[in-house]
């Protein structure tokens, strides 16, 4: 089973900043979060990726709670090509028990209108 | 630099017959995967490998089968298809080892099939 909880949609405006939440409450001490997205029709593409501190990269930001109990993905200025399907997966990084089996959920559907 | 790809993009088969799906990746990449995806839901994991000549079962295995007898390569077997196993299938692939990028997966464009 996920071990992550996402709203199945959202919709935002276009230049606008997109939020998207993910929580995963039973997330243990080494377990990295991790956000893919798919659009329509493609293979998911790796966003991102932390463990307890905030990272940002080219795409997006990832801001972790202190508990490490939720996480927040955001675009900063949302465009129409980033209407998507957006998975947010936790998983082991390190360790001889990660066999990197990466449990998708059923994500967070974007909609990102002009 | 290819990635990760997969053939044939589209197949029908009828129920009973068999076929195999190929994924290749030229990343050198240890782990390899084979996930399916349905209309409305994410991603299942059906085999994975975690190197050459190695293979283990995922969240949804039956009615699967699988070989990585070469590093590059993992096919994906249905010996005799169902309706039930029209799809989409993703492979994806990853390195192993220590380091931030070692859990980040590439994927496939993926392959559709229907079974009638």
């Amino acid at each position: 089973d996920a071990k992550t909880t996402q709203p199945p949609s959202m919709d935002c405006a276009e230049g606008r900043a997109a939020n998207l939440p993910c929580n995963h409450s039973t997330i243990s001490g080494n377990e990295y979060v991790y956000w893919y997205r798919q659009i329509h029709s493609q293979g998911p593409q790796y966003i991102i990726h932390g463990l307890k501190n905030n990272e940002t990269n080219e795409m997006a930001s990832l801001i972790i709670t202190e508990d490490r109990k939720s996480s927040t993905l955001i675009l900063p200025h949302a465009t129409l090509r980033d209407t998507a399907v957006y998975y947010c997966i936790v998983n082991y990084l390190h360790g001889s028990s990660n066999t990197g089996k990466l449990i998708f959920g059923q994500g967070t559907t974007l909609q990102v209108k002009p | 630099n290819a990635g990760v790809t997969q053939t044939p993009k589209f197949r029908v088969l009828k129920t009973g017959q068999s076929m195999t799906l190929l994924c290749a990746q030229d990343m050198n990449h240890e782990y390899m995967y084979w996930y399916r995806q349905d209309p409305g839901m994410g991603l299942r994991l059906i085999h994975y490998s975690v190197g050459e000549g190695t293979t283990a079962k995922g969240e949804v295995p039956d009615g699967y089968n699988v070989s990585r007898l070469k590093k590059q390569n993992f096919l994906l077997g249905l010996e005799s298809a169902a309706p039930s196993q029209t799809s989409v299938y993703f492979c994806a692939s990853r390195r192993t080892g220590v380091g931030t990028g070692a859990n980040v997966l590439t994927f496939g464009a993926g392959s559709r099939l229907t079974v009638l």
